[in-house]
C-alpha cells in the first residue's frame, strides 16, 4: 500500500490563482481529512468526509472547498489564493472507528 | 479558545534520561486521547493513544498517563534517544460524533548524545 499521498509537494502561487492540492489513499479508510500547519500554530482542521459524497467544515475552512466523490480521493480546492493561506497542508484518513489517523506527506504552499 | 494546550514550546533532555511531555485539555467531552511524533518535512506519524476509561496506556519506550480531574495528560518517553527528537502533537476527539481531532500546537523535544 502507498498509504496518503499528496501531490504536489511543493507550490508556489500568485494572490488570487486557484489551485487544487490532490489527497489520495488505498486503503479503502471512510475518513479523510484536510489540516494546516503554521508555525506555533499546531494542526488545523480545514474540512472533513465521513464518507463519499459526505463533506463538512472543519475549525478554518474560510477560502477552501472539498468534494470526496470516490473514497480513495479528497482534494482541497483554493479557488482564489490568498497570502495568508501559505502554509503546510496534510491530508488524513482513518478507517471507520478507529481514531487514529493516518497523514500523508504534506504539501507545502506559498502564496505571493 | 484553544481546547488543547501544550504549554512547552520545548523540551531538552539528555540521551538515557526521560523525557516528559505533557498536554493539557478544557473540553470535558473529550474521550480518547493521541500523542503524534513529527520530523521535519515529514507528515506526523500516529505513537500512541488512550481512552478516559483509562489512566496509563504502555508501549514499548512510551507511555501515556492520563488525569482526568485535572484534565491533564502526559507522555513519558524511557529511556530518550537522540532519534526521538521531533515535534510531539497531543490530540483529542470528542465523544461521539465524527473522527475529528483536535491538536495542541506541539512540544519541539531534542534529545542531546
Amino acid at each position: 500500500n502507498a498509504g496518503v499521498t499528496q501531490t504536489p509537494k511543493f507550490q508556489v502561487l500568485k494572490t488570487g490563482q486557484s489551485m487544487t492540492l490532490q489527497c489520495a489513499q488505498d486503503m479503502n479508510h471512510e475518513y479523510m481529512s484536510w489540516y494546516r500547519q503554521d508555525p506555533g500554530m499546531g494542526l488545523r482542521l480545514i474540512h472533513y468526509s465521513v464518507g463519499a459524497g459526505i463533506t463538512d467544515q472543519g475549525e478554518v475552512p474560510n477560502g477552501y472547498n472539498v468534494s470526496r466523490s470516490t473514497t480513495e480521493d479528497f482534494p482541497l480546492r483554493l479557488l482564489s489564493a490568498a497570502p495568508s493561506q501559505t502554509s503546510v497542508y496534510f491530508c488524513a484518513s482513518s478507517p471507520r472507528g478507529v481514531h487514529e489517523q493516518f497523514f500523508g506527506p504534506g504539501t507545502r504552499l506559498t502564496v505571493l | 479558545d484553544q481546547q488543547v494546550k501544550q504549554n512547552s514550546p520545548s523540551l531538552s533532555v539528555q540521551e538515557g534520561r526521560i523525557s516528559i511531555l505533557n498536554c493539557d485539555y478544557t473540553n470535558s467531552m473529550f474521550d480518547y486521547f493521541l500523542w503524534y511524533k513529527k520530523y521535519p518535512a515529514e507528515g506526523p506519524t500516529f505513537l500512541i493513544s488512550i481512552s478516559s476509561i483509562k489512566d496509563k496506556n504502555e508501549d514499548g519506550r512510551f507511555t501515556v498517563f492520563l488525569n482526568k480531574s485535572a484534565k491533564h495528560l502526559s507522555l513519558h518517553i524511557v529511556p530518550s534517544q537522540p532519534g526521538d527528537s521531533a515535534v510531539y502533537f497531543c490530540a483529542a476527539k470528542v465523544q461521539g460524533g465524527s473522527e475529528k481531532l483536535v491538536f495542541g500546537k506541539g512540544t519541539k523535544l531534542t534529545v542531546n548524545p
